[in-house]
C-alpha cells in the first residue's frame, strides 16, 4: 500500500450505530488531518494531530471522537450521528502540521446516516 | 482569519485550450502559503502546486502555473493544454499561521 488509505470507501449506519473511520498513511508523515466534505460546502477541518498529539479541535461536536494511536494510523469514532452528517470524511497528512508542507490525502469515507 | 474565495462554480474548456480557474484570498498573516488540490469525481484530493508569500516567482508544476499576484491577494492556477483528464473539481487552499482553509471549489469540464 502507498500513500493515504481509508477504509471503508462507503459506510451506511443508523443513528444508533456506533461506527469507526481508520487512515493509514505509508508516507511516514508525523501529522495527520480529518476532514468533513458535504456538498455545496468547502472542505471543513475536524481535527489536527502532530506526532500524536491533538493539536485542533474546530469545535467538532462530540458524537465524533478521534483516535490517534501512532503517527501512522488515525480512526474517528462514531456514534449516535444525525442525518446532517452525511458526508464524505477525508483524511489526509503531512511532514509536520506546519505552514509549507502539502497534504496528501486518502479516497474519503462516504458516510450516509439513516 | 482566513477567507478564500473561489467565483466560479464551472467552467468550460475545450481539449488543448488554456483555462484561469480564479481565487482570492483574505488574511492577516504575514507569512502564508497558497495551494491548488484537484478532486476527481473518485472523491480523492490531489495535491497540484504550491506558492509560498514570500516566493519571487510564480510556481510552476509542468501544465499547471499559479499566477500570484501578492497586492491583489490573488492566485489564479493556470491549466496550460488541458486534457479530458483534467475535467474534475479543484480546490484553493491557504495556511498561514492557522490550519488550511480551503474555497469552494470549481469544477472544470474538458470536452473533445
Amino acid at each position: 500500500e502507498t500513500g493515504v488509505t481509508q477504509t471503508p470507501r462507503h459506510l451506511v449506519m443508523g443513528m444508533t450505530n456506533k461506527k469507526s473511520l481508520k487512515c493509514e498513511q505509508h508516507l511516514g508523515h508525523n501529522a495527520m488531518y480529518w476532514y468533513k466534505q458535504s456538498a455545496k460546502k468547502p472542505l471543513e477541518l475536524m481535527f489536527v494531530y502532530n506526532f500524536k498529539e491533538q493539536t485542533e479541535n474546530n469545535s467538532v461536536p462530540s458524537r465524533f471522537s478521534p483516535e490517534c494511536p501512532n503517527s501512522s494510523h488515525l480512526f474517528l469514532h462514531l456514534h449516535t450521528l444525525q442525518p446532517e452528517d452525511s458526508a464524505l470524511y477525508l483524511c489526509a497528512s503531512s511532514q509536520q502540521a506546519q505552514r509549507d508542507d502539502e497534504q496528501y490525502f486518502g479516497p474519503g469515507t462516504r458516510l450516509t446516516v439513516t | 482569519a482566513q477567507k478564500i474565495t473561489q467565483t466560479q462554480p464551472g467552467m468550460f474548456v475545450q481539449e488543448k485550450e488554456a483555462v484561469t480557474l480564479d481565487c482570492t484570498y483574505d488574511t492577516s498573516d504575514q507569512s502564508y502559503g497558497l495551494f491548488w488540490y484537484k478532486q476527481p469525481s473518485s472523491g480523492e484530493m490531489i495535491f497540484l502546486i504550491y506558492q509560498g508569500s514570500y516566493d519571487e516567482q510564480n510556481a510552476t508544476e509542468g501544465r499547471y502555473s499559479l499566477n500570484f499576484q501578492k497586492a491583489r491577494k490573488s492566485a489564479n492556477l493556470v491549466i496550460s493544454a488541458s486534457q479530458l483528464g483534467d475535467s474534475a473539481m479543484y480546490f484553493c487552499a491557504m495556511r498561514g499561521y492557522s490550519t488550511l482553509t480551503f474555497g469552494k471549489g470549481t469544477m472544470l469540464l474538458v470536452s473533445p
